[in-house]
């Protein structure tokens, strides 16, 4: 049972242009909602987040929107640059009494062309 | 700089053998974590701690168990590998209620012949 599904694999984008990746949840309890980015032989570094009472954060040229209604967020990166070239994996964070555990979803591996 | 280093970058071990993987962390954060990453599957958790001696089995924990005899450091051991525990195995720690998620280390490539 996927909690946290992005469904596009890979995503290609040309230097200077919008990315948008795309994440949606399925379970209520998810109180933030996270993205990492991954690049080859490095473990997931955090980007940025999100708290289920917001609708929008944004650091820099990353934004997140979150739709609690749909049950879904998003990541746009703009403008794109070569260096994001890297796997995202989006994130949610439930308590569960003890720490707070994130599930993962499968990431979506972004591709910036110049 | 906030750091997680894991004892082995590669690792290759024969099936039945009991290994162990090591995970420290510098920034005395109360929980530590183990995932594994697969092609498709994303990160997958394995087991977590949230205090010295203090564990919970996270979604797959069938073949591994941890230890946590000091807050800096967190083990992941399998028993007796098996060809499908081959994986990158991530280790992470985070503080409490931390909205920064988790830090990760770099990953350990294990394959099991």
């Amino acid at each position: 049972d996927q909690q946290v599904k992005q469904n596009s694999p890979s995503l290609s984008v040309q230097e200077g242009r919008i990315s948008i990746l795309n994440c949606d949840y399925t379970n209520s309890m998810f109180d933030y909602f996270l993205w990492y980015k991954k690049y080859p032989a490095e473990g997931p570094t955090f980007l940025i987040s999100i708290s289920s009472i917001k609708d929008k954060n944004e650091d820099g040229r990353f934004t997140v929107f979150l739709n609690k209604s749909a049950k879904h967020l998003s990541l746009h990166i703009v403008p794109s640059q070569p260096g994001d070239s890297a796997v995202y994996f989006c994130a949610a964070s439930a308590w569960t009494g003890t720490a707070s555990k994130l599930t993962f979803g499968t990431g979506t591996r972004l591709q910036v062309t110049l | 700089d906030v750091k997680v280093t894991q004892s082995s970058r590669y690792l290759v071990k024969r099936t039945g053998e009991k290994v162990f993987l090591e995970c420290v962390q510098d920034m005395d954060h109360e929980n530590m974590f183990w995932y594994r990453q697969d092609p498709g599957l994303g990160l997958r958790l394995i087991y977590f701690s949230y205090d010295v001696k203090m564990k919970e089995k996270g979604d797959i924990p069938e073949g591994y168990s941890v230890s946590r005899e000091k807050k800096e450091r967190f083990s992941l051991i399998l028993e007796s590998a098996s060809t499908n525990q081959t994986s990158m195995y991530l280790c992470a720690s985070s503080r409490d209620r931390a909205t920064t998620g988790q830090y990760f280390g770099p990953g350990t490539r294990l394959t099991v012949t």
